[in-house]
């Protein structure tokens, strides 16, 4: 398996900009996690999904941040309007397993965004 | 709230020595806890997961440890190599939760 897709790898964008951010997990894996990396923060999870469901998105930041998983090999995540304090390091990550029979996560190489 | 926390935020030693990384977590309601290792510009990759009702994980030249009681966890790397070179990160799995809270890091810079 290749591991986790994200694309595109770099994104600089204007503020007000819609920006969508995509993901392909691990074929087979039934989770899969977005995630924030600043220096400040350090790396937040943002939503996680469950076969396709949304279980947790108490750390998406505000309304600006949408994710959705239509279907068991895509996942986006879109800000709109974007603005500069949106610029970090978006991960997406994925497991087979979670909970009580907690498993590794599989992380992508992470989507650099820069808002201008 | 689950808190991580890693000491030290940096850490710089020669070759061939051998090194202990902290991890604090404060509750210890957990389902496992991973150790994950960051390379510069890169994602993360998983190096040991030790589940709550293990002690410890090995792997090569790690060794990862889990204390539940008193919420702590080292990740021993021996006779550490230039290669070693990168940021750890702690994580800790549950609490009622299927998140993962991660620590800070630790940056470890391993001199020729």
């Amino acid at each position: 398996d290749a591991g986790v897709i994200q694309s595109p790898r770099h994104e600089v964008t204007e503020m007000g900009q819609e920006v969508t951010l995509r993901c392909k997990p691990i074929s087979g894996h039934d989770y899969l996690f977005w995630y924030r990396q600043t220096m400040m923060r350090g790396l937040e999870l943002l939503i996680y999904f469950n076969n396709n469901v949304p279980i947790d998105d108490s750390g998406m930041p505000e309304d600006r941040f949408s994710a959705k998983m239509p279907n068991a090999s895509f996942s986006n995540l879109k800000i709109q309007p974007s603005e500069p304090r949106d610029s970090a390091v978006y991960f997406c990550a994925s497991s087979l397993l979670a909970g009580d029979d907690g498993d590794t996560q599989y992380f992508g190489p992470g989507t650099r965004l820069t808002v201008l | 709230k689950q808190e991580v926390t890693q000491i030290p935020a940096a850490l710089s030693v020669p070759e061939g020595e051998n090194l202990v990384l902290n991890c604090s977590f404060t509750d210890s309601a957990i389902y496992n806890l991973q150790w994950f290792r960051q390379d510069p510009g890169k994602g993360l990759t998983s190096l040991l997961l030790i589940q709550s009702s293990q002690r410890e994980q090995t792997s090569g030249r790690l060794n990862a440890s889990l204390d539940k009681s008193s919420g702590r966890s080292t990740l021993y790397i021996a006779a550490s190599q230039p290669g070693d070179s990168a940021t750890y990160l702690c994580a800790v799995g549950g609490g009622g939760s299927e998140k993962l809270v991660f620590g800070k890091g630790t940056k470890l810079t391993v001199n020729p």
